[in-house]
């Protein structure tokens, strides 16, 4: 059975540098096809893809956000890491990993987390 | 960059077929997905690689993709069914999410 978990502040200032953790069972991110996302929905808004890391390490990024994101992993753990500098109100958000498979030439989004809510406010 | 819309929303009646459109360009070269999310609860996937269900999702979702435009189709709709759904496509090794659909069902 997949499970994953985010963890993370609840509540972080302007300027700040935000670093989520998703914690996950069931699937080893040293399966060739797997990856894991992370996907962020504004109050009452819609889902927005932020970054995706590859069971080789490849990482790829949303291209209007890239600058600002890093994501890295911990197999050992059984760990994916994103970090976000410089946040600002306007990334609060519920903040979502998700279990990432690829199928003839698709990704998609098998399972995800329950997520978590960062509201950045000073 | 490439972009996915969706109607902000589709009303359907109980056992009525409803469905959900998602466009782009040549989004049938491409393979959409669909979620669906209910109040307070994360996404489900319902649909992946245009027109598969994963294990545990009924029958009544189906899926499409040809030209310009992905369809999730949803026979006999239920109550149950009253969700968002997103669709989502993978371009240029990105991830796109389009802007989701609320179904009503009344």
């Amino acid at each position: 059975q997949i499970t994953l978990k985010e963890s993370g502040p609840t509540l972080v200032k302007p300027t700040q540098t935000l670093t989520l953790t998703c914690t996950f069972s069931g699937f080893s991110l040293r399966t060739n096809g797997v990856g894991v996302g992370w996907i962020r929905q504004p109050p009452e808004k819609a889902l927005e893809w932020l970054a995706l890391i590859y069971w080789n390490d490849d990482k790829r990024y949303s291209p209007s956000l890239k600058s600002r994101f890093t994501i890295t992993k911990d197999t050992s753990k059984n760990q994916v890491v994103l970090t976000m500098i410089n946040m600002d109100p306007v990334d609060t958000a519920t903040y979502y990993c998700a279990h990432s498979m690829s199928t003839g030439g698709s990704r998609y989004f098998d399972l995800w987390g329950r997520g978590t809510l960062v509201t950045v406010s000073s | 960059s490439y972009e996915l819309t969706q109607p902000p929303s589709v009303s359907v009646s109980p056992g009525q077929t409803a469905s959900i459109t998602c466009s782009g360009d040549k989004l049938g070269d491409k393979y959409a997905c669909w979620y669906q999310q209910k109040p307070g609860q994360s996404p489900v996937l319902v649909i992946f690689q245009d027109t598969k269900r994963p294990s545990g999702i009924p029958e009544r979702f189906s899926g499409s993709n040809s030209g310009n435009t992905a369809t999730l189709t949803i026979s006999g709709t239920q109550a149950m069914d009253e969700a968002d759904y997103y669709c989502q496509a993978w371009d240029s090794n990105t991830v796109i999410f389009g802007g989701g659909t609320k179904l009503t069902v009344l």
